[in-house]
């Protein structure tokens, strides 16, 4: 079955810098698709940054970039120039399933600092 | 509105009691999810409509949690017989079939507490 790791629970970082958020993976599956997701206190799940598979290049999305190592199965998050308001819970998701559905993994909790 | 709309927000009950938790989602988005999220975890996958019918289920604890979406757009999600364990973030997601990566767009979640 599909595992998600997150090893850390907390990060702090000061504004204006570059952050790495981690995340493993476990899967038998040869294609699958991996996300990030940011929950502010809010709690609404906001849609980051998407790599598939069999993607060569890494993922990047304005200040975010996908760091996609498939023979460690890892798949980091970096969110480079932080702001305050990057301060939310950082979810790692994979899919399962056809990609129909989600395993998310616990989240590391991201305080960016003035 | 634009995004998944749930409600309600909070739901306070009482342990036995049947509870209701309605998602509106974004129009025209054919796939509807629901997801639970305990304290400190991350959500956990429950059920997948694709229109009308149910696709995967796989993920409902128990015969206490149903879910329905008629007529292919608004769904509900039907706790029978709460029980204490039932307290979480009841998330509900949708995407469109064109959407390349699976993209899902979550909303602000319905807090359960069963006291």
């Amino acid at each position: 079955a599909q595992k998600i790791t997150q090893t850390q629970p907390g990060m702090f970082v000061q504004e204006k810098e570059a952050v790495t958020l981690d995340c493993t993976y476990d899967t038998s599956d040869q294609s699958y698709g991996l996300f990030w997701y940011k929950q502010p206190s809010s709690g609404e799940m906001i849609f980051l940054i998407y790599q598939g598979s069999y993607d060569e290049q890494n993922a990047t999305e304005g200040r975010y970039s996908l760091n996609f190592q498939k023979a460690r199965k890892s798949a980091n998050l970096v969110i480079s120039a932080s702001q305050l308001g990057d301060s939310a819970m950082y979810f790692c998701a994979m899919t399962q399933a056809g990609f129909q559905k989600l395993v998310f993994g616990t989240g590391t909790r991201l305080l960016v600092s003035p | 509105g634009a995004g998944v709309s749930q409600t309600p927000s909070n739901k306070v009950t009482e342990k036995g009691k049947y509870v209701e938790l309605r998602c509106d989602p974004i129009s025209g988005h054919t796939a509807l999810y629901w997801y639970r999220q305990s304290l400190g975890q991350g959500p956990e996958f429950l059920i997948y409509f694709q229109g009308t019918g149910a696709a995967d289920d796989s993920g409902l604890p128990n015969d206490r949690f149903f879910a329905v979406r008629p007529e292919g757009s608004v769904s509900t999600l039907k706790i029978q017989r709460t029980e204490r364990g039932d307290s979480a973030v009841y998330l509900c997601a949708s995407s469109s079939d064109r959407a390349v990566t699976g993209e899902l767009f979550f909303g602000e979640g319905s807090r359960l507490t069963v006291l």
